[in-house]
């Protein structure tokens, strides 16, 4: 079953705006990771966050964990025209010896110049 | 260098016919992936490998069987395909320690279309 539930599904900024995409999830987890699709292209990792992590930056993008809401957020500052792209939520929380990650059903985020 | 990758990029096929999609990965990576994402873009994960050994199988119909060769090599071997076989194909690589995952790297896709 799905973990992850990105939103909103779609999100369209004007250049330099921050964009703000949110996953909420069902089970206790061991990481919360995002990745970054370009279209036609493979996924690409961009941050991971421990389940006793709060908060997390990595150049212009900070990412917030809350475990007692079963939510995250990405934040993308000063954005950009390339950051255009498919944003993915994947949960850890494997356990035992079932060990995955399940992604969300993505936001796809249009950042027009 | 590639890091994760997978061939053909492109492929194309009538129903019924028995087709295979190869990936590598360089990154000396213990664990490989095969994910399937449809037309919606949900990806959702096929198979998982660790040291050739399988150790994920999520309810993937037989017709679709992995070969681990070796821990840096993951192909997938698709029986006669169907149209709802359609879809991108991700293969990725993650190092693993202990319990939790690592970040996954991606191969660039195969995208499969039945007719």
């Amino acid at each position: 079953s799905q973990q992850g539930e990105e939103d909103p599904q779609a999100l369209s900024i004007q250049e330099g705006e921050n964009a703000t995409m949110n996953c909420s999830y069902k089970t206790s987890i061991n990481n919360l990771q995002w990745y970054r699709q370009n279209s036609g292209r493979g996924l690409v990792h961009l941050i991971l966050i421990r389940s006793n992590e709060r908060e997390k930056h990595s150049g212009r993008l900070r990412v917030t964990l809350d475990t007692s809401k079963k939510s995250s957020s990405l934040l993308i500052t000063a954005s950009r025209a390339a950051d255009t792209a498919s944003y993915f939520c994947a949960t850890d929380n494997s356990g035992g010896s079932n060990y995955k990650l399940t992604f969300g059903k993505g936001t796809l985020l249009t950042v027009n110049p | 260098d590639t890091a994760v990758s997978q061939t053909p990029k492109y492929l194309v096929t009538q129903m019924g016919n028995d087709k295979s999609i190869k990936c590598e990965q360089n990154l000396g990576h213990d664990t490989m992936y095969w994910y399937k994402q449809d037309s919606k873009k949900f990806l959702k994960i096929m198979f998982s490998y660790n040291n050739k050994e399988l150790i994920i199988n999520e309810t993937v119909p037989n017709r679709f069987s992995p070969k681990s060769p070796d821990k840096a090599h993951l192909n997938l071997h698709i029986n006669s395909l169907e149209l709802g076989d359609s879809a991108v194909y991700f293969c990725a690589s993650s190092p693993f320690s202990g319990r939790s995952y690592n970040e996954q790297f991606f191969g660039p896709g195969t995208r499969l279309t039945v007719l």
